[in-house]
C-alpha cells in the first residue's frame, strides 16, 4: 500500500540531545513537509522540500534541520537549540499537480 | 498575509443532531480549500476539498462544505452526527505554490 510512514510513533529524549524523526513515502511525491502540532495552535510549518536536494524554511524552522537526499525520505532533526521541542510532529507529502497533502501518522516527541 | 480562522475551539453536539463547523479565510483570490479530520494521536485525513465549480462539495463520511465567496467562508456540515465523528477538524487553505495554511482546529465532542 502506498503511504507515508513516520517512525517512531513515540520518542523520548533527554534535554540537550539531538533527535532525528524519520519520514518515508512511497507515493512518488515530489514535495514533502514537516509540521509541528501543539494543542490549540493547529499545524505550523517547520520545513518543506519541493525536490530532492532542496528545501526551504517554514514558519518555525529555528532549532530544526532537515535533509532531502532521496525522493522518498525527508528526515527531521530536532536539535538542542530548539527551546521547547516536546510536541506532535507530522510529516506530509504532495504530488505534482495534486491540490492536497497526505499525512503520516505522526511522531510524539517528549523531551525530559 | 493569508490566514485561516476557526472561531470555535470546541463544539459539543448530541448524537443524531446536525453539525456546522465554521471556517473563514483571508486571501485575495479564491484559494484551494480543505477540511481535514484528526483522531487523537493520528495523522490528518482529508474530508473534502474545493477549488472551483459547484460551491457545495461532498466529502467522505457524509460531510459536506459550502464555499461562500462573499463571506470568505468554507463551513463544514453534517446532517446527523455519529459518536465516531468525535475528533478534531482542521480547515486549511492552499493559496498557491506548495504551502498549506491550517486553522487552529475545532474539537468536536459528541454526547449520547
Amino acid at each position: 500500500d502506498g503511504g507515508i510512514t513516520q517512525s517512531p510513533k513515540y520518542l523520548f529524549r533527554k534535554e540537550g540531545q539531538n533527535v532525528t524523526l524519520s519520514c518515508e513515502q512511497n507515493l512518488n511525491h515530489d514535495a514533502m513537509y514537516w509540521y509541528r502540532q501543539d494543542p490549540g495552535q493547529g499545524l505550523r510549518l517547520i520545513y518543506y522540500s519541493q525536490i530532492v536536494n532542496d528545501f526551504q524554511k517554514g514558519d518555525i524552522a529555528e532549532g530544526y534541520s532537515v535533509s532531502r537526499e532521496k525522493k522518498e525520505s525527508f528526515p527531521l532533526t530536532v536539535t538542542s537549540a530548539q527551546k521547547n521541542p516536546t510536541a506532535f510532529y507530522l510529516c506530509a507529502s504532495r504530488g505534482t499537480g495534486d491540490t492536497e497533502a497526505f499525512f503520516g501518522q505522526g511522531t510524539r516527541l517528549t523531551v525530559v | 498575509a493569508q490566514s485561516v480562522t476557526q472561531p470555535d475551539i470546541h463544539i459539543t453536539v448530541s448524537e443524531g443532531a446536525s453539525l456546522e463547523l465554521r471556517c473563514n479565510y483571508s486571501y485575495g483570490a479564491t484559494p484551494y480549500l480543505f477540511w481535514y479530520v484528526q483522531s487523537p494521536g493520528q495523522g490528518l485525513q482529508l474530508l473534502l476539498k474545493y477549488f472551483s465549480g459547484d460551491t457545495l462539495v461532498q466529502g467522505i463520511k457524509g460531510f459536506e462544505a459550502e464555499f461562500k465567496r462573499s463571506q470568505s467562508s468554507f463551513n463544514l456540515r453534517k446532517p446527523s452526527v455519529h459518536w465516531s465523528d468525535a475528533a478534531e477538524y482542521f480547515c486549511a487553505v492552499a493559496p498557491g505554490g506548495f504551502k498549506t495554511i491550517f486553522g487552529a482546529g475545532t474539537r468536536l465532542f459528541v454526547k449520547a
